[in-house]
C-alpha cells in the first residue's frame, strides 16, 4: 500500500488551461504539504494543511488553490497555467505539524509541463 | 530566515569508496537537521536527522551526519558506497517551535560509478 499517493504522475498540457493534481495519505496524518521542485531540482514549501486547515501559505500566486476536503485529502487546483509553472508537484505529510522534527512522508511526484 | 547551501552540485565517486556530501547552514533561530534523498522517479526519503544530544547522527543505508555547530555544516558521509547509493540528496533546515516547514538546499546528485 502506498503512503502517500498522488495523481496523475504525469500532466502535460497547455498555457492557459486549468488543472488538478491529487494527493491521498493513508497513514492517518494530521498535516499535509504541497511542494514544488523546478528544473535544477529545487524544492520549495507551497502550501501545508493541518486538520484541513491552511496554516502555511508561501507567497504562492493565487491561480495556486489548494483544496483539502477531508485530512487524508490535499489537492492543488491550478488556473490559467503559465509556462513557469512547469515542475514537479510533491504532496507530503507528517503526523503533526507543531512538531516540526517529524520526518515528512512523500510521494512520488506529479511532473507537470506547460506548453 | 533560514537557508541551506549544499557545496557541490555533483559527486561522482568509484564504488566502495567513502564520500562526504557538505552542507552548510544559515538560521536566525534554532533548527533541526535533516538529509533526505530523492531515488530516481521517487519522492524523497528520510535518510536522518539531528534534534540535539550527541552530534554525530546515524541513519539508513550506512550512511552517518555530523552537527557543527560552530560551523554551521551538518555534512553527511559513507564509509563505502554501493552503486545503489545513485540519487540526489537533499539538506534540510525546520525552525525549532514553529510549524514544520522543511528549507532545502539544491541538492546534490551522487553518482556511483563501478
Amino acid at each position: 500500500d502506498t503512503a502517500v499517493s498522488q495523481t496523475p504522475k504525469y500532466l502535460v498540457t497547455q498555457m492557459g488551461n486549468d488543472k488538478s493534481i491529487k494527493c491521498e495519505q493513508n497513514l492517518g496524518h494530521d498535516t499535509m504539504y504541497w511542494y514544488k521542485q523546478d528544473s535544477k531540482k529545487f524544492l520549495k514549501i507551497m502550501f501545508s494543511y493541518n486538520n484541513k486547515e491552511l496554516i502555511i501559505n508561501e507567497t504562492v500566486p493565487n491561480r495556486f488553490s489548494p483544496k483539502s476536503p477531508d485530512k487524508a485529502h490535499l489537492n492543488l487546483h491550478i488556473n490559467s497555467l503559465e509556462l513557469g509553472d512547469s515542475a514537479v508537484y510533491f504532496c507530503a505529510s507528517s503526523q503533526d505539524a507543531a512538531r516540526s522534527y517529524e520526518k515528512l512522508f512523500f510521494g512520488s511526484g506529479t511532473q507537470l509541463s506547460v506548453l | 530566515a533560514q537557508s541551506v547551501t549544499q557545496l557541490d552540485s555533483q559527486v561522482p565517486v568509484f564504488e566502495e569508496a567513502p564520500v562526504e556530501l557538505r552542507c552548510n547552514y544559515s538560521s536566525s533561530v534554532s533548527v533541526y537537521l535533516f538529509w533526505y534523498v530523492q531515488y530516481p522517479n521517487q519522492g524523497l526519503q528520510l535518510l536522518l536527522k539531528y534534534l540535539s544530544g550527541s552530534t554525530l547522527v546515524k541513519g539508513i543505508n550506512g550512511f552517518e551526519a555530523e552537527f557543527n555547530k560552530s560551523q554551521t555544516s551538518f555534512h553527511l558521509r559513507k564509509p563505502s558506497v554501493h552503486i545503489s547509493d545513485t540519487a540526489e540528496y537533499f539538506c534540510a533546515v525546520s525552525p525549532r517551535g514553529g510549524y514544520n516547514k522543511l528549507i532545502f538546499g539544491a541538492g546534490t546528485r551522487l553518482a556511483v560509478h563501478p
